[in-house]
């Protein structure tokens, strides 16, 4: 089990760029999410995938957002045309199927947009 | 949007002390969930409670759930100064999906 890992760890970029953020989630987990978190806050729910199938998108997902997973195995978050307000943490998290299993998250990115 | 809310918003005592935090939702769940997060890390999974279970321990955690109440207590007992985190709760909505939603946190200081 070598957890779940994301990648860049830190983005710093201008206004309206475009980033992309990697998530590789534990490889026996179907399931995949995505959160934002700022600071002082608890995350937010974005999106989640079981298998490659995206399931449920946050209203906080703009039409600047979008998420993929192909394959079912790792997953790419991109922000178009980035804005100040979305400088934050994204994390990454995955789980088993079924109700009651509990997230295991990655150290997530850290998104600076200046 | 953040389902549960923590009380209190920070805590801070001394090592060797316990401490409480508190959590409330709004809507009907599977489960209850608290997670630890260490300042720029992700989360960590501390403890689950399912909805038709009451009381749960794990180590030094000691969880409560009156879902009457729409209520989850956490209880660190003799904390110790790595216990220093945030803790958050986290409820697994019974929505038709598996959407976890968390609260705000509490801010735990332990004083060496």
């Amino acid at each position: 089990d070598t957890g779940v890992s994301q990648d860049p760890r830190h983005k710093i970029t201008k206004r309206g760029q475009n980033v992309t953020f990697r998530c590789d989630p534990i490889s026996e987990h179907n399931r995949l999410y995505w959160y934002r978190q700022t600071l002082g806050q608890g995350p937010e729910f974005l999106t989640y995938f079981q298998n490659e199938a995206q399931l449920e998108k946050s209203r906080l997902l703009s039409d600047r957002f979008s998420a993929e997973r192909p394959k079912g195995s790792f997953s790419t978050l991109e922000i178009q045309r980035t804005e100040q307000g979305d400088s934050a943490m994204y994390l990454c998290a995955s789980s088993f199927p079924g109700p009651n299993s509990p997230l295991h998250f990655g150290n997530g990115t850290r998104l600076t947009v200046t | 949007s953040q389902q549960g809310e923590e009380d209190p918003q920070a805590l801070s005592i001394q090592e060797g002390e316990n401490a409480t935090m508190n959590c409330s939702y709004k809507t009907s769940i599977n489960n209850l969930q608290w997670y630890r997060q260490n300042s720029g890390r992700g989360l960590v999974h501390l403890i689950l409670i399912r909805s038709n279970e009451r009381e749960k321990h794990s180590g030094r955690l000691r969880v409560t759930l009156d879902t009457s109440k729409k209520s989850s207590s956490l209880l660190i007992t003799a904390s110790r100064a790595a216990d220093t985190a945030s803790y958050f709760c986290a409820t697994g909505e019974n929505t038709g999906g598996f959407k976890t939603i968390f609260g705000a946190g509490t801010r735990l200081f332990v004083k060496a």
